[in-house]
């Protein structure tokens, strides 16, 4: 059973729009809300982070909104670039363990 | 920066062969962990440490073992590698059980023939 499920699994998306990937979990324990970003042939590298305590982070054109209550969270991209192609995973912490969501593969068309 | 080195890029074997993942990093953190990714199914966790000669099973520890004799390398063994252990593995570390923050090395493409 998978504890994090993220959706989409693709998504395209235009130069300067806003690429929207969604996560949900269960486990109420969870106290830390990662997000990966991998290129192809590296590996997974912290883009962003948020705990359960605040309601959005915004680092740049990367924002996590946080909803404690419905347990879910995603990855909001501005003015997305070509740059920003990449797979996205979502994860879910709890003593150490991470959770990872299945990846959203991100293209950004010029 | 932290730095995780896993030893090999791509690696072929042939089934039933054994198989030895090596993984090393270099800035003193406890904890290291051994992930699959395969599409689809992101990244599973198979096997961690949180100390030398420390090992606990993950998510999908079966076909796999582990070794960890010194603090900076971890190494994950296929004891006889099969043809679905074909995939993408990934070495993480972190500094220590309250630091949250992952670091992955580039990963080992394993095909099994």
């Amino acid at each position: 059973q998978q504890q994090v499920k993220q959706s989409p699994q693709s998504l395209i998306v235009q130069k300067g729009g806003i690429s929207i990937i969604n996560c949900a979990y269960e486990n109420t324990a969870f106290d830390y809300f990662p997000w990966y970003q991998q290129f192809p042939g590296k590996g997974p590298a912290l883009l962003i982070a948020i705990r359960p305590d605040v309601s959005e982070k915004k680092e740049g054109r990367f924002t996590i909104s946080f909803n404690k209550s419905a347990k879910q969270f995603s990855l909001h991209i501005m003015d997305s670039q070509p740059g920003d192609s990449a797979t996205y995973f979502c994860a879910a912490v709890n003593f150490n363990k991470f959770y990872f969501g299945s990846g959203t593969k991100l293209n950004v068309k010029p | 920066d932290v730095k995780v080195t896993q030893s090999s890029r791509y690696l072929v074997k042939r089934t039933g062969e054994k198989v030895f993942l090596e993984c090393v990093q270099d800035m003193d953190h406890e904890n290291m962990f051994w992930y699959r990714q395969d599409p689809g199914l992101g990244l599973r966790l198979i096997y961690f440490s949180y100390d030398v000669k420390m090992k606990e099973k993950g998510d999908i520890p079966e076909g796999y073992s582990v070794s960890r004799e010194k603090k900076e390398r971890f190494s994950l063994i296929l004891e006889s590698a099969s043809t679905n252990q074909t995939s993408m593995y990934l070495c993480a570390s972190s500094l220590d059980a309250g630091n949250y923050g992952y670091t992955f090395g580039s990963g080992t493409r394993l095909t099994v023939v």
